[in-house]
C-alpha cells in the first residue's frame, strides 16, 4: 500500500516558472525524501528531510515539512526543460523500507 | 564509484516462463531493495535483502522471490510468468538499508510478458 500520495498528478509549465508538488502520508515518520525519476529510468534522490526539520534548500529546490499536517512540498524554482520528470515523496522510519507516493509528472515547456 | 547496475536492461518473456534479474549495488553498500513499478501501482516495494538476509518483504506472492549474495549482490526470481507482472523492475542499494537513508537506484530491468 501507499503510504504518500502527491497532488497534483501532473503539472505542466513554461520554463522559468515555479513548480510546486505536495506530499501527504499517513503515519508517523523519521524522515521524507523527494526523488525524481527520468522517463523508464531509475529515481535519483533528490533530497532528504528529517522529521525534527521544517524547511530544507538545495539549489532550486526547496522542501517543507509538516508533521501536524503529514504533508510535504517540493518547489522548484525557475523551472528549465530538463526538470521535465516524475517526482516522487517517499518516507522512511528506523528499521523499516522506503515507501513511495504515486508521483507527479512534472512537464516543462521551453 | 560505479553505480548500481542492473541487468538485463530489457526483457520479453510469455506466460508461465520464469525470469531472474540481477543487481549489482554500489560497493561498500550491503543493503539491496526491489521496487516494481506499474502504470498503475506506482512503485511497490518487494523485498530488502542485507548481509544475505531478507530483512522485508513487500505484500507480493510467493512467485516473487529474491536472494543475496556474500558480495552483496542480489538477484530477484519471478516463477510462473503473468502478464499482470509487465512492469519495470528497480533495484536500489543503501550502505545499512534503514529508512534513514537515501537510496541509489539503478535504471531498472522493463520485463514485459506476453
Amino acid at each position: 500500500s501507499q503510504q504518500g500520495e502527491e497532488d497534483p498528478q501532473a503539472l505542466s509549465i513554461q520554463e522559468g516558472e515555479n513548480a510546486t508538488m505536495n506530499c501527504s502520508y499517513k503515519t508517523s515518520i523519521n524522515n521524507l525524501q523527494w526523488y525524481r525519476q527520468n522517463s523508464g529510468r531509475g529515481l535519483v534522490h533528490l533530497i532528504l528531510i528529517r522529521s525534527n526539520e521544517r524547511e530544507k534548500h538545495s539549489g532550486r529546490l526547496r522542501v517543507t515539512l509538516d508533521t501536524s499536517k503529514k504533508s510535504s512540498s517540493l518547489l522548484i524554482t525557475a523551472s528549465r526543460a530538463a526538470d521535465t520528470a516524475s517526482y516522487f515523496c517517499a518516507t522512511g522510519r528506523n528499521t523499516d523500507k522506503l515507501i513511495f507516493g504515486t508521483g507527479t509528472r512534472l512537464q516543462v515547456f521551453p | 564509484k560505479a553505480g548500481v547496475t542492473q541487468t538485463p536492461r530489457y526483457l520479453i518473456k510469455t506466460r508461465g516462463q520464469q525470469v531472474t534479474l540481477s543487481c549489482s549495488p554500489i560497493s561498500g553498500h550491503r543493503s539491496v531493495s526491489w521496487y516494481q513499478q506499474t502504470p498503475g501501482q506506482g512503485l511497490q516495494f518487494l523485498f530488502e535483502y542485507f548481509s544475505e538476509t531478507q530483512r522485508n518483504k513487500g505484500n507480493f506472492p510467493g512467485r516473487f522471490s529474491g536472494r543475496q549474495f556474500s558480495n552483496s549482490r542480489s538477484e530477484m526470481n519471478v516463477s510462473t510468468l503473468e502478464l499482470g507482472d509487465s512492469a519495470l523492475y528497480l533495484c536500489a542499494s543503501s550502505l545499512a538499508g534503514t529508512g534513514n537513508e537515501k537510496l541509489f537506484f539503478g535504471s531498472g530491468t522493463q520485463l514485459s510478458v506476453l
